[in-house]
């Protein structure tokens, strides 16, 4: 089926900086989600996203709705060692009947203290 | 409070063993998920159910079993599993179906 990508497969940086991740599509969205998973443990949501434009916070988390409603991304600011994981986008197409999560292949961070 | 709780959390079973895993949920939420995941990939749809009726069934082998008793309550039976089906089971859930979903801690399960 199809995939949203999302590229690197793995990111390495150093505790403190700042770090971005896409996610993009050929076709259009509704809704972007990110999820963040911790090995062995089931992925836990960072942030949604409803409407093309919209620009959301979670603390140091940042992640956009794109304008063309395609594409996704994630900032995650001063990065420390808990951060470490994979970070997965998923997107939906419609509300109600047949609307099921379209993932991404995830990217796995890690950070150098 | 967007808990959805597993259990349980590891489960080791033979291939002519039937075991069930449990899901739980009290966000009065109307959707549930089954989903399957294997090591460093994104996770599979196997089920959806909506106001506890099947509405999705993701071409899923017969030795897989759903069950939704209430609306906070999800199961997955299983029974003569292969060595294969060995991953990490996921149950998820969201106000309706196209809601934004929550996922479980999950159950890792072995299949020897």
């Amino acid at each position: 089926g199809q995939q949203l990508n999302q590229s690197p497969q793995s990111m390495f940086i150093q505790e403190g900086e700042d770090v971005s991740m896409n996610c993009t599509s050929s076709s259009i969205f509704n809704t972007w989600l990110w999820y963040k998973q911790d090995p062995g443990e089931g992925p836990v949501l960072l942030i949604a996203l409803y409407k093309a434009g919209e620009l959301t916070s979670n603390g140091r988390l940042t992640a956009q709705f794109g304008i063309t409603r395609k594409d996704s991304f994630l900032n995650i600011s001063a990065s420390i060692p808990s951060d470490v994981g994979i970070y997965f986008c998923a997107g939906q197409k419609a509300f109600g009947a047949n609307s099921k999560l379209t993932f991404g292949k995830g990217i796995t961070l890690s950070v150098r203290p | 409070d967007t808990e959805v709780t597993q259990t349980p959390k590891h489960l080791v079973m033979g291939m002519t063993n039937k075991k069930s895993l449990k899901c739980e949920q009290h966000m009065g939420h109307r959707a549930m998920y089954w989903y399957k995941q294997k090591a460093k990939k994104p996770p599979e749809l196997m089920f959806v159910y909506s106001y506890e009726k099947l509405s999705i069934n993701e071409s899923v082998p017969s030795r897989f079993s759903p069950e939704c008793p209430n609306s906070s309550l999800l199961n997955l039976h299983l029974h003569a599993l292969q060595p294969e089906d060995s991953a990490l089971y996921l149950c998820a859930s969201s106000q309706w179906r196209g809601e934004t979903q929550y996922f479980g801690p999950g159950t890792r399960l072995l299949v020897l």
